[in-house]
């Protein structure tokens, strides 16, 4: 399968801990994207990286959360201090390029936060 | 910033007969428009979309949108539905990187 994979792909944890989620894009996409999605909603943006470089961030992202992506390959996205409002699935999105193309999403990571 | 919205929460039809899922968007210049379908447990899936050219774009499944720039619409149609086509449809917006969603729209095709 040459898709985007997540895992883990559920995680429960209790409030006030640290959880690390990890996305592996399609090998020949550059731009990586992740974002969150809560019962009843669309998916909402979080996080966009073009190769190893973070370029945009939203100010859903607070600082409890951070993400990388070291040698433009897998990403990893942290929260630290879990709280009850994080439980959400966490998405996480490639592409070839921004603009008209399309981006493919993987499975998601569903956290549970208790 | 660019939007959509979904205006229905849920759509029900029977097995054989025409669907249609709605969408408008808000925009400022030229719009990249988007579907999505998401099944139970997994992540979405890209339908089609609308860069450019022609106002009836086909996709993946059957699946075909209408843009409609005087109305601000991209509806997304099929000319027979599928019991397995039911699942969640989202309606995106390209806004600058990131993809900007609409509620989405559940879809029951009842047999």
């Amino acid at each position: 399968d040459t898709g985007v994979s997540q895992n883990p792909r559920h995680k429960i944890t209790k409030r006030g801990q640290n959880v690390t989620f990890r996305c592996d894009p399609i090998s020949e996409h550059n731009r990586l994207y992740w974002y969150r999605q809560t019962l009843g909603q669309g998916p909402e943006f979080l996080t966009y990286f073009q190769n190893e470089a973070q370029l945009e961030k939203s100010r859903l992202l607070s600082d409890r959360f951070s993400a990388e992506r070291p040698k433009g390959s897998f990403s990893t996205l942290e929260i630290q201090r879990t709280e009850q409002g994080d439980s959400a699935m966490y998405l996480c999105a490639s592409s070839a390029g921004t603009g008209e193309h399309e981006q493919y999403f993987g499975p998601g990571t569903r956290l549970t936060v208790t | 910033a660019q939007s959509v919205a979904q205006p229905e929460d849920q759509v029900n039809v029977a097995e054989g007969n025409p669907l249609t899922v709605k969408c408008t968007y808000s925009v400022s210049g030229n719009p990249y428009l988007f579907w999505y379908v998401q099944y139970p447990n997994r992540g979405l899936q890209f339908l089609l979309k609308y860069i450019t050219g022609d106002n009836l774009v086909k996709g993946s499944y059957g699946f075909e949108a209408e843009f409609n720039k005087s109305q601000t619409s991209f509806h997304l149609k099929k000319p027979s539905a599928l019991v397995s086509d039911s699942a969640l449809y989202f309606c995106a917006v390209r806004d600058t990187l990131a993809m900007r969603f609409g509620a989405g729209t559940r879809l029951t095709v009842k047999p």
